[in-house]
């Protein structure tokens, strides 16, 4: 089965570090989706793109994480500075087409000390 | 948007039915109605989802109410790897809705 792949599993980082989450999405998925999972909020909806292009990222602090998706093959979420509230699970997600059902990556746990 | 309720968690034993309910007293016409589940520490999987009428896959039935402000997710035979949260969401048909999840059921299958 074809699948999301997110990279990297695990990233341990202190305070004002920049991190990079990589996103790998389904061949000839065109609309790509972030998520943030913590115990306390639950999975949050960062941002989203449809055919490389961002349509929403309403629920991303603007002034510390930026999305964008350098080609169809890969999705990258970045947080610069980090905080220890960014702690949490990102997952990405990829779908066919806008309303075809979502397939979820393995996600990227992030610890932020 | 148009929400949904469900039980913060359910238990089921081991190769029995489980039917886990979901109220959406709001659902606009255009609504699917679309039901996920996380195992732990993966990604949330797609299961299954509908508009008005019943359907089946291989995974799962949803089994929607006549007047669409409930559904029910129905596992046939549980068994110990279908234990996991089970998120039901309503998702519009047109413009950009985007799959907002709630809190989820939680299963849990007893052997």
């Amino acid at each position: 089965d074809a699948r999301v792949t997110q990279t990297p599993r695990d990233k341990v980082t202190e305070m004002g570090q920049e991190v990079t989450m990589r996103c790998q999405p389904i061949l000839g998925h065109n609309t790509v989706f972030w998520y943030r999972q913590t115990m306390m909020q639950g999975l949050e909806l960062l941002a989203y793109f449809r055919n490389r292009a961002p349509l929403d990222d309403s629920g991303m602090p603007k002034d510390r994480f930026s999305a964008e998706m350098p080609d169809a093959t890969l999705a990258t979420l970045k947080i610069q500075p980090s905080e220890p509230r960014d702690s949490a699970v990102y997952f990405c997600a990829s779908a066919l087409q806008y309303n075809s059902p979502l397939h979820f990556g393995n996600g990227t746990r992030l610890t932020v000390t | 948007d148009a929400k949904t309720t469900q039980p913060n968690s359910m238990e089921s034993n081991e190769e029995e039915p489980v039917h886990l309910p979901c109220n959406h007293s709001t659902i606009s016409g255009t609504d699917y109605i679309h039901w996920y589940r996380q195992l732990p520490s993966q990604g949330p999987e797609y299961v299954i989802h509908g508009l008005t009428s019943n359907v089946n896959n291989r995974m799962a039935s949803l089994a929607i109410a006549e007047d669409r402000k409930s559904s029910t997710l129905i596992l046939h035979r549980a068994t110990l790897r279908d234990a996991a949260v089970y998120y039901c969401i309503l998702r519009g048909v047109s413009g950009n809705t985007p799959l907002v999840f709630g809190k989820g059921t939680r299963l849990s299958v007893i052997a």
